[in-house]
């Protein structure tokens, strides 16, 4: 089956410092990835697309600035938090998108837990 | 604008009884798909089941149904013989293939099995 894996699997940074995650798609090749990002007791909401070779596709209300995403190669997309801030404790998943049986499919990393202090 | 409604915060259900959870979408493209997933606490994101646009069978895997009613916009998971270890949050997901098919979630519902 098709593997993502996240690290680090959880994260804990003082206010004001940035923390960089790594999405990898283990057994396949991935040219997009998606971030999400899950409040507690909330659902999954997409934060960006990403896609290897070029830029980052932000979600409405999102702030590029702040979350930084690298697609530098078919297995590895990065999500770097600057400057974090408390209330960007939440977690974060990551899922890679991979084409198959002539259809694209999702799949899903464990998940980051960040704890911003 | 794409919307997926999941009408139900939390359940309780019996252990050995069928559950239905409840799923409404709103999108205006001829060509989607429906996905139910299963998060426990541990936080990983599992696969149940997949509904195609124009699949007309309903699916199925295992113990997990999908209630497919095109016209109504509802695509509801059935969970036959319920076990504890299906105490979880489940959400529903709808991929659209005019955005770049990104998959967006529903608020979810929380289930937990009694013994």
């Amino acid at each position: 089956g098709a593997v993502v894996s996240q690290h680090p699997s959880w994260v804990i940074c003082k206010s004001g410092t940035s923390v960089k995650i790594e999405c990898r798609s283990l057994d396949f090749q991935a040219t997009t990835m998606f971030w999400y990002r899950q409040f507690p007791k909330q659902s999954l909401m997409l934060m960006a697309t990403s896609n290897e070779g070029s830029k980052a596709t932000y979600e409405q209300g999102v702030e590029k600035d702040k979350f930084l995403i690298n697609h530098a190669s078919l297995t590895l997309s990065t999500l770097t938090v600057t400057s974090a801030h408390p209330e960007d404790s939440s977690f974060y998943i990551c899922s890679a998108r991979a084409y198959r049986d002539f259809n694209y499919e999702q799949y899903f990393g464990p998940g980051t837990r960040l704890t911003v202090t | 604008a794409q919307k997926i409604t999941q009408t139900q915060p939390g359940m309780f259900v019996q252990e050995k009884e069928a559950v239905t959870l409840d799923c409404t979408y709103d999108t205006s493209d001829q060509s989607y798909g429906l996905f139910w997933y299963k998060q426990p606490s541990s936080g990983e994101m599992i696969f149940l089941i997949y509904q195609g646009s124009y699949d007309e069978q309903n699916a199925t895997e295992g113990r997990y149904s999908l209630n497919f009613q095109k016209a109504r916009k509802s695509a509801n998971l059935v969970i036959s013989a319920s076990q504890l270890g299906d105490s979880a949050m489940y959400f529903c997901a709808m991929r659209y293939h005019s955005s770049a098919s990104k998959i967006i979630f529903g608020s979810g519902t929380r289930l937990s099995i009694r013994p």
